[in-house]
């Protein structure tokens, strides 16, 4: 089983801190996702990398997908309270259909 | 709306009653998968299906059963509920077995 570990596991900063989260694996991926799941609701997608060492940005979120394509990042820039939420990644590999998700790290940004 | 359904959202039940849970998509995609959500151990593929007729077992797949007769449908049977399958059920369905767009969440307690 592969497995995806994620840190911090916790994370509370103050509004406009910047913040990264780490998603980490001894597995290659062929791509990998990063989701914000919100108390009460499904996880909803943010994106989608598939090249190692690729760069996606989306507004104030930037996510890296490092050269060997066993670990990624999310970095958020100037925090906001609606950036509050677990953040999720999950990865694939050549088994199509069989996802593995990291356990998650939760983000408090207090106003 | 493209959007992934589940029902019921909340069930509470005995142990050994069977129940079902339902899944429906409306956006013609080929991947459906079921999850599992337990505090501390993030999100669990129980199932997936790449297609109709087409299944295959995820990491957790003891105590359940799942069916694909239709593209849109994904349903989740357990036979025999027990207290250790009480627990957050979330439906995604998926146009590439990457990115995955998930269902609003079934809260299922086993008494």
């Amino acid at each position: 089983t592969q497995l995806l570990e994620q840190s911090p596991q916790f994370l509370s900063i103050q509004e406009g801190e910047n913040l990264t989260v780490y998603c980490n694996s001894s597995s290659v991926f062929s791509s990998l996702q990063w989701y914000r799941q919100e108390p009460g609701e499904g996880p909803v997608l943010l994106v989608t990398v598939v090249t190692g060492g690729e760069v996606k940005k989306l507004k104030r979120l930037t996510f890296q997908f490092g050269d060997a394509r066993k670990d990624s990042s999310l970095h958020i820039t100037a925090a906001q309270p609606g950036d509050t939420g677990l953040y999720l990644c999950a990865g694939q590999n050549t088994n199509a259909g069989k996802s593995t998700f990291g356990d998650g790290t939760t983000l408090t940004v207090k106003p | 709306e493209a959007q992934v359904t589940q029902n019921p959202r909340y069930l509470i039940t005995v142990t050994g009653k069977k129940l079902t849970v339902t899944c429906s998509q409306n956006m013609n995609h080929e991947y459906m998968s079921w999850y599992r959500q337990d505090p501390g151990l993030g999100l669990r593929q129980i199932y997936y299906s790449m297609n109709v007729e087409v299944t295959d077992k995820g990491d957790v797949p003891e105590g359940y059963k799942v069916s694909r007769k239709e593209k849109r449908n994904f349903p989740l049977i357990l036979e025999s509920p027990s207290p250790n399958q009480t627990s957050l059920y979330f439906c995604a369905s998926s146009p590439s077995s990457y990115e995955q767009y998930f269902g609003p969440g079934t809260r299922l307690t086993v008494t």
